[in-house]
């Protein structure tokens, strides 16, 4: 099993539409959790951090479940600008380090 | 420009050749990473520096591989004897407890 694991997509949504993306994680000692967008051929950047009481930016809401082991964003009211690749990222402290990993993203295109 | 630089942008080089890559992080900023990512794939990770000291490498870096951050700035990635498979984006990131910041990347082409 993959250490964090996303749906690859693409997601095709139409602008305004609402949509969810959820990752999972195996290792339960993660500390971390983060959203980062990334556009073609450029780097990642981040979106937003991810906290056990769920955190909401505007347009952008996401949530924590520890139990279950996922982290998920949801976008409403989606607007062209949004397509991009959103990338989870999962980091905890492993023998005095911070490891970081990556899921392979999740492609969204926003069509008119 | 307070940001993560990395150079050159674009690399094209023949199999077989060495080349290095350079990563300027956040001054302030003690953490830094390397990592690599290829078509459709997320970021892997290379390598870590807290400061000067290397702490961790991925089984990826092969030993063609040598990163160095000398004075635990400034930080460069070599590949010797370039292969096919090298080609990729080479991220350099920086980072804080509430985040990363990634430099806008080497893009590695070995022909």
């Amino acid at each position: 099993r993959k250490e964090v694991e996303q749906d690859p997509g693409p997601f095709n949504v139409p602008e305004g539409a609402t949509v969810a993306f959820n990752c999972t994680y195996s290792n339960s000692a993660s500390q971390s959790f983060f959203w980062y967008r990334q556009d073609c051929r450029k780097e990642p950047k981040l979106l937003m951090s991810v906290y056990s009481s769920g955190n909401e930016d505007g347009r952008f809401t996401a949530q924590l479940n520890r139990a279950s082991q996922y982290i998920s964003l949801l976008i409403r009211d989606s607007k062209l600008s949004d397509s991009a690749t959103y990338l989870c990222v999962v980091s905890m402290n492993s023998g005095g380090y911070q490891k970081v990993t990556f899921g392979t993203g999740t492609k969204l295109q926003v069509i008119p | 420009d307070t940001g993560v630089s990395q150079d050159p942008r674009h690399k094209i080089t023949k199999r077989g050749q060495n080349v290095t890559f350079r990563c300027d992080p956040i001054s302030e900023h003690n953490r830094l990473y390397w990592y690599r990512q290829t078509l459709g794939q997320g970021p892997e990770f290379l390598t870590y520096f807290q400061n000067e000291a290397q702490l961790e490498k991925s089984r990826l870096l092969s030993d063609r591989f040598s990163a160095e951050r000398p004075k635990g700035s400034f930080s460069t990635l070599e590949i010797q004897r370039t292969e096919q498979g090298d080609s990729a984006m080479y991220l350099c990131a920086s980072s804080t407890r509430d985040g990363y910041t990634f430099g806008s990347g080497t893009r590695l082409t070995v022909v």
